[in-house]
């Protein structure tokens, strides 16, 4: 089945970077572009960019353009999502997502960061 | 950037009841909505997309109607396992855009 597998929990100091990692399985990986959303706690999701998994364009949100940077590895059928200079507020759960014709149906499971000094 | 305003907030109903959450764009977005489920600690998982179509394996109690500015999401027939947070997502135009959540606790 469609599967996609993230990086587990990290915890981070405010001014630092973290980079997810986003595995998939379960189909053609470079078929399908992958998505990046973020919800903090108590709060509706929050939806980042993606890359076209084929030819590796990008679309950032507006609110990330600069500290956010997703790539992906065809070889390894993963995605990443690396965000720099670190905030407190940017403490949250992170999910990869699927693109299936302009649209969101399968998620990974979720990576919690915590930004702490 | 398209606001999605959902409603209500949160609602409380019994079992087997008749529950509708409305969802509402700042402007135009076609049929360009999903509809999510999220359960406390997981992610989100879709019911419907194109505002009215049923994800496969969904249960049939769950319809999308709208088209434009006005979107619902029904569940015919409340069930146990319905408890949840349910969101909107607009996908007409970047960036994408979620609700703000409809909480709905079983009696």
């Amino acid at each position: 089945q469609v599967q996609l597998v993230q990086s587990g929990a990290e915890v981070k100091k405010p001014g630092a970077s973290v980079k997810v990692s986003c595995k998939a399985s379960g189909y053609t990986f470079s078929i399908y572009a992958i998505h990046w959303v973020r919800q903090a706690p108590g709060q509706r999701p929050e939806w980042m960019g993606w890359i076209n998994v084929a030819n590796g364009n990008t679309k950032y949100s507006q609110k990330f353009q600069g500290r956010v940077t997703i790539t992906r590895d065809t070889s390894a059928s993963t995605a990443y999502m690396e965000l720099s200079s670190l905030r407190f507020e940017d403490t949250a759960v992170y999910y990869c997502a699927r693109d299936e014709y302009d649209d969101i149906d399968v998620w990974g499971q979720g990576t919690t960061v915590t930004v702490s000094s | 950037d398209i606001q999605m305003t959902q409603s209500p907030s949160s609602l409380s109903a019994s079992v087997g009841d008749r529950v509708t959450i409305s969802c509402r764009a700042s402007q135009g977005i076609r049929i360009d909505l999903g509809w999510y489920q999220q359960k406390p600690g997981k992610a989100p998982k879709r019911l419907i997309y194109a505002a009215s179509s049923l994800q496969s394996g969904v249960p049939s109690r769950f319809s999308g109607s709208g088209s434009g500015t006005e979107f619902t999401l029904t569940i015919s027939s409340l069930q146990p396992e319905d408890f949840a947070t349910y969101y909107c997502l607009q996908h007409n135009s970047y960036p994408w855009t979620f609700g703000q959540g409809t909480k709905v606790e079983i009696k």
